[in-house]
C-alpha cells in the first residue's frame, strides 16, 4: 500500500525567504509523484509530478521539487516566496502499476503563511 | 479549454434529504474520481469511474454512490443526509487510463447539512 507523509501541517516564512515543504512517500515501487495546490475555496491545482524522468522537477509558480529514491522524499521547493504563494499544499503518490490501475493518494496537506 | 465544471458551487441540505452533484470533465478525459474534503479528514478518497465503470471505491457508507455516464460526465449522490457529510466535494479529471499524468479538479461543491 502506499502513503505519504507531509511534515508540519503549518508552515511560515517571510516574504523573500526559501520555501520549503517536506514530503515522503511509502511504496512498494518507485512511485508517480505529485504536488498539488489548493487556494481557499477552490480545487486542487497540479504543480508538478514525477514521472521516473528527470528526478529534479520544474513546476509553475517557480516551484521545483527534488525525487530522492534514497531518501523517499519529494520535498517541493520555492527559492524566494510571494505573497501569493500562500496556500495549502498537497503531496500526493501513484504507483506506477503497468496496465492497471490504484487511486491517488493525498497528504494530510501543509498550509503556507508568508509573512510581510 | 474548459476546464472541470461541477455544479452546483454551493448547496445546502436537510439532515436526511438527498443530494445530487454534478462534474463535467475535460473534454476527452475519460477517468473521473471524486473525493471529500473536511478540515479533520483531509482529502477523502470516494470513487473513480473510467468509461462508465467504477473502478475503484473509498471507504465510505452505501448511502454515497456515482455513475458516469457515456460522454464521461459523472454525478455522485449522497442519500438521508448527516450533519457530518458537509464537506466539500471535489471531482478530478485524468486524461491517463492509469491516472499517471495528474489530475484536474474543479472547484468542488460545498455542500452544507443542516
Amino acid at each position: 500500500a502506499q502513503s505519504v507523509t507531509q511534515l508540519g501541517s503549518h508552515v511560515s516564512v517571510s516574504e523573500g525567504a526559501l520555501v520549503l515543504l517536506r514530503c515522503n512517500y511509502s511504496s512498494s515501487v518507485p512511485p508517480y509523484l505529485f504536488w498539488y495546490v489548493q487556494y481557499p475555496n477552490q480545487g486542487l491545482q497540479l504543480l508538478l509530478k514525477y514521472t521516473s524522468a528527470a528526478t529534479l522537477v520544474k513546476g509553475i509558480n517557480g516551484f521545483e521539487a527534488e525525487f530522492k529514491k534514497s531518501e523517499t522524499s519529494f520535498h517541493l521547493t520555492k527559492p524566494s516566496a510571494h505573497m501569493s504563494d500562500a496556500a495549502e499544499y498537497f503531496c500526493a503518490v501513484s504507483p506506477p502499476l503497468p496496465g492497471g490501475y490504484q487511486k491517488v493518494t493525498f497528504g494530510t496537506g501543509t498550509k503556507l503563511q508568508v509573512i510581510p | 479549454k474548459a476546464g472541470v465544471t461541477q455544479t452546483p458551487r454551493y448547496l445546502i441540505k436537510t439532515r436526511g434529504q438527498q443530494v445530487t452533484l454534478s462534474c463535467s470533465p475535460i473534454s476527452g478525459h475519460r477517468s473521473v474520481s471524486w473525493y471529500q474534503q473536511t478540515p479533520g479528514q483531509g482529502l477523502q478518497f470516494l470513487f473513480e469511474y473510467f468509461s462508465e465503470t467504477q473502478r475503484n471505491k473509498g471507504n465510505f457508507p452505501g448511502r454515497f454512490s456515482g455513475r458516469q455516464f457515456s460522454n464521461s460526465r459523472s454525478e455522485m449522490n449522497v442519500s438521508t443526509l448527516e450533519l457530518g457529510d458537509s464537506a466539500l466535494y471535489l471531482c478530478a479529471s485524468s486524461s491517463n487510463r492509469e491516472n499517471h499524468y495528474g489530475y484536474t479538479f474543479g472547484s468542488g461543491t460545498r455542500l452544507t447539512v443542516v
